[in-house]
């Protein structure tokens, strides 16, 4: 079965860093790009960029340039995101997703099961 | 950015009921646009690709069509599992966008 596995709710304060991880198994992991989307609470999603663990080439959304830093270990199967410096305005669910190669571009399927991210004084 | 924006924004149908949801695109996108479904406190699921293809394992009743910058996402005899928010998503330009999404409710 092809599963992306997300690390666990993190509570930060403002200003710290964080690095949050998505596994995956069940197919070649380096073959798929592996793309991340945030959605805030109550809110719609949104697509932060994608990486390919092939060769950790990268896409990034430019609203999200120079706020996160996407990466990967292809030798753990695990593609990460890190902030620097955390915001209020970063607390969100992350959800990591597999790129599909069948749809012609970039729909997604699986996704993992999200980790919330609290920021929060 | 390429924006969507479904219509409508919430709706209660009961079962048995056939369901529309609309998807604009704010410039054409061709066919590059897929549907999800998420369920309360749940991760998306990709329901349709390239407008109207039905991914692997979804049901049948599902049906997604439209090209340009008019799509629908149809679901012809509503079930009692399909109640959630159902988000649009197109994949013609970078950066990727999402529609806003459309409640669906069971009454």
């Amino acid at each position: 079965e092809v599963q992306l596995v997300q690390s666990g709710a993190e509570v930060k304060k403002p200003g710290e860093s964080l690095k949050i991880s998505c596994e995956g198994s069940g197919y070649s992991f380096s073959d798929f790009w592996i793309g991340w989307v945030r959605q805030m609470p109550g809110k719609g999603l949104e697509w932060m960029g994608i990486i390919y663990p092939g060769d950790s080439n990268t896409r990034i959304n430019p609203s999200f340039e120079g706020q996160v830093t996407m990466s990967v270990d292809a030798s753990i199967n695990t593609a990460y995101l890190r902030w620097s410096s955390l915001k209020a305005s970063d607390t969100a669910i992350y959800y990591c997703a597999r790129r599909l190669r069948h749809c012609g571009g970039d729909c997604y399927d699986p996704w993992g099961q999200g980790t919330l991210v609290t920021v929060s004084s | 950015a390429i924006q969507l924006t479904q219509s409508p924004s919430s709706l209660s149908a009961s079962v048995g009921d056939r369901v529309t949801i609309t998807c604009r695109a704010s410039q054409g996108i061709y066919s590059a646009l897929a549907w999800y479904q998420q369920k309360p406190g749940k991760s998306p699921k990709l329901l349709i690709f390239s407008a109207s293809t039905l991914e692997s394992g979804v049901p049948s009743r599902f049906r997604g069509s439209g090209s340009g910058t008019d799509f629908t996402l149809t679901i012809t005899s509503l079930q009692p599992e399909d109640f959630g928010t159902y988000f649009c998503q197109q994949f013609s330009d970078y950066p990727i966008t999402f529609g806003q999404g459309t409640r669906l409710e069971i009454k």
